[in-house]
């Protein structure tokens, strides 16, 4: 069964760091792309970074290009979210979501997501 | 801002057919494939089409994508009490370099 696990969120302040990680198991991790999606309170949903199966290429959305950088380590199935420079808009449940093998580009399997707060 | 975008809300009462639709440009829906994705409430998102009309695995055939251009189409027939739920179209979008999602549509079974 494939399980993607959040961990790392909770309340910081404007200006400071916060690291997620998603624990991945049920299926080979180092054959699959692997995304951050977010959900602002209320709002709809904000792809916010990718990383291919080796993690040789990254993409991020123009909103946290420069403050977040994506990882994984394939020895540990994990992936990572280092998120600086935290902004009140960058509020929300980020989910980790696994991208489905081969050529299609959409997410198979969803983590249930980690609430990130950021206020003063 | 997304660059996707998608009527708010749709409604009807059971059984009815409910459509909506989801609305991009060239450089996403135009050149690539849509999924359309389903998130009840208080839960994560799920896949429900894939490749603008693929059903995925244990989704009802009541569900059905279809896609033109740079717009594409999400439809519920014998529309139930558990379809409701926000609905989000999503494609690659190579100008962004980026995955965008759709504004999403809120269905509300009457």
């Amino acid at each position: 069964e494939v399980q993607l696990l959040e961990s790392g969120g909770g309340l910081v302040q404007p200006g400071g760091s916060l690291r997620l990680s998603c624990a991945a198991s049920g299926f080979t991790f180092s054959n699959c792309a692997m995304s951050w999606v977010r959900q602002a309170p209320g709002k709809g949903l904000e792809w916010v970074s990718a990383i291919s199966d080796n993690g040789g290429s990254t993409y991020y959305a123009d909103s946290v290009k420069g403050r977040f950088t994506i990882s994984r380590d394939n020895s540990k199935n994990t992936l990572s979210l280092q998120m600086n420079s935290l902004r009140a808009e960058d509020t929300a449940v980020y989910y980790c979501a696994k991208r489905v093998e081969g050529t299609w580009y959409y997410f198979d399997y969803w983590g249930q997501g980690t609430l990130v707060s950021v206020s003063s | 801002q997304s660059v996707v975008t998608q009527p708010p809300s749709a409604s009807g009462t059971p059984g009815q057919r409910v459509t909506m639709s989801c609305s991009g440009r060239s450089s996403s829906i135009g050149s690539n494939s849509v999924t359309w994705y389903q998130q009840l409430p208080g839960t994560a998102p799920k896949v429900l089409i894939y490749s603008n009309n693929q059903r995925s695995s244990g989704v009802p055939d009541r569900f059905s994508g279809s896609k033109s251009g740079t717009s594409a189409s999400l439809a519920i027939s014998g529309l139930q009490s558990e379809d409701e739920a926000d609905y989000y179209c999503a494609a690659w979008d190579d100008s962004l370099n980026g995955y965008v999602f759709g504004t999403g549509t809120k269905v509300t079974v009457l």
